[in-house]
């Protein structure tokens, strides 16, 4: 399966500030997920990044708030603007299996505390 | 909305005993289902896949499907104290958009 380094493993941000979240991938991919998951609360997907388009964006999630690149088909940044205390979560990439595995995989996550 | 649910736990198992996790769906399209283990602190990995109505076996992992109950499960044979952790239902959405919708997970502790 694919492996996926994603960095960075944690930070403490400002209210106000930004932070990008990168994930490269060991393989090329078509499709590359982002999901958050906030303190004891399961997996929510904020948007679908597909390579050369605009990424989809889940109810309740917006592009202004989280903006989503895709300049290739191995890497992807995830953008948290203008953070307050509520996007305190982590943060994970996924992509689908190589052919022939269908399984899912997720990058090592991003804690994100904002103070 | 499409949902999958499941129970949260804590389900507590004795050392050596069948841990069962359920999980339920609303998406009747819905031909592919994930079950991931996530440890306090790590990211989800992937423990079993299945597609096909029936059980699907992989070491002390059974994972069994019924589309038409719509329902699906994880067995644990055998369980040791290093399976505690929240075990994560994921259905794979149907209409093209590949991405996986998870259930707010089951905490198993097995306690010795």
């Amino acid at each position: 399966s694919a492996v996926i380094s994603q960095k960075p493993s944690r930070d403490i941000c400002q209210r106000g500030t930004s932070l990008t979240i990168q994930c490269q991938v060991d393989s090329q991919v078509t499709m590359m997920f982002w999901y958050r998951q906030q303190p004891g609360q399961s997996l929510t997907l904020i948007a679908t990044a597909n390579q050369g388009s605009e990424a989809t964006y889940e109810s309740g999630f917006v592009i202004d708030k989280f903006p989503i690149s895709r300049p290739n088909l191995t890497f992807s940044t995830l953008t948290v603007s203008n953070m307050s205390p509520e996007d305190s979560s982590i943060y994970l990439c996924s992509v689908q299996g190589d052919r022939g595995n269908y399984g899912y995989t997720f990058g090592s996550g991003t804690r994100l505390t904002v103070v | 909305q499409k949902e999958v649910e499941q129970n949260s736990g804590p389900l507590s198992v004795p050392e050596g005993a069948i841990a069962s996790l359920n999980c339920t769906y609303s998406d009747r399209v819905s031909q592919s289902f994930f079950w991931y283990r996530q440890y306090s602190g790590k990211s989800p990995e992937l423990i079993m896949s299945i597609y096909s109505n029936g059980d699907k076996e992989d070491g002390r992992f059974t994972a069994q499907l019924n589309k038409a109950s719509q329902y699906v499960s994880l067995l644990i044979r055998d369980s040791q104290p290093s399976d505690s952790a929240t075990y994560l239902c994921a259905v794979k959405a149907s209409g093209g958009y590949n991405k996986l919708i998870f259930g707010a997970g089951t905490r198993l502790a097995v306690h010795p």
